[in-house]
């Protein structure tokens, strides 16, 4: 069972450049979110998920894009990086689809640099 | 504005002491309230999970208290050992979503 997988670990990508966080996850999760991670900003909630077809927008959604095809996967697209992009990035599901997350499976993260 | 305050010094601690971590938080009415645990390089691992209707909650070593006339909730580590050493994150329910403070780094020193 490999719960939450993000590909990849680890991208440096130049300002302007776009690219796509890939998370899955095999635990039949109804709710799918993403969090940036920053020294002394903590977690921040980006997009998230009830369920496939569902997507909302976080505290942080500007310069991301997310969509829900399957209840498997959930990819964060960046349009045009910026250096203030540069993060570290996870995903997490939940089994609950419904008005509280519950408890939440992380991924191990991505780590962007946006040069 | 909403807010969710852990301490951010790191707590240091004597091997077997018990450790005490809080969260404090405003303009919040979260009908849960969770800890996570983490490790350098390594996401979030889930501890407890805590309702408003319960006072206490425990796992193990692992204690967590919630007052929400105090709006702050504490947690506990009993017996403490190196292994304990990490983030300590908590993290308020809202609708769909769960907000979480900038952590709290604990290390036990043998």
């Amino acid at each position: 069972n490999a719960g939450v997988t993000q590909t990849p670990k680890f991208q440096v990508l130049k300002t302007g450049q776009s690219m796509t966080l890939q998370c899955a996850q095999d635990m039949n999760h109804e709710y799918m979110s993403w969090y940036r991670q920053d020294p002394g900003m903590g977690l921040r909630l980006i997009h998230y998920s009830v369920g496939a077809g569902i997507t909302d927008q976080g505290e942080v959604p500007n310069g991301y894009n997310v969509s829900r095809s399957t209840t498997e996967d959930f990819p964060l697209r960046l349009l045009s990086a910026a250096p203030s992009q540069t993060s570290v990035y996870f995903c997490a599901s939940s089994r609950t689809g419904g008005g509280n997350t519950g408890e939440l499976f992380f991924g191990e993260g991505s780590r962007l640099t946006v040069l | 504005s909403q807010k969710i305050e852990q301490n951010s010094e790191a707590l240091n601690i004597q091997e077997g002491k018990t450790a005490t971590l809080t969260c404090n938080y405003t303009n919040y009415s979260p009908a849960y309230l969770q800890w996570y645990r983490q490790d350098p390089g390594r996401g979030p691992v889930f501890l407890l999970l805590i309702r408003e209707n319960e006072k206490e909650k425990r796992k193990e070593r692992l204690k967590v208290t919630f007052d929400t006339t105090l709006n702050q909730s504490l947690f506990h580590i009993t017996a403490s050992q190196p292994a304990d050493s990490a983030t300590y994150l908590c993290a308020l329910e809202g609708f769909q979503k769960l907000v979480f403070g900038t952590g709290t780094r604990l290390l036990v020193s043998p």
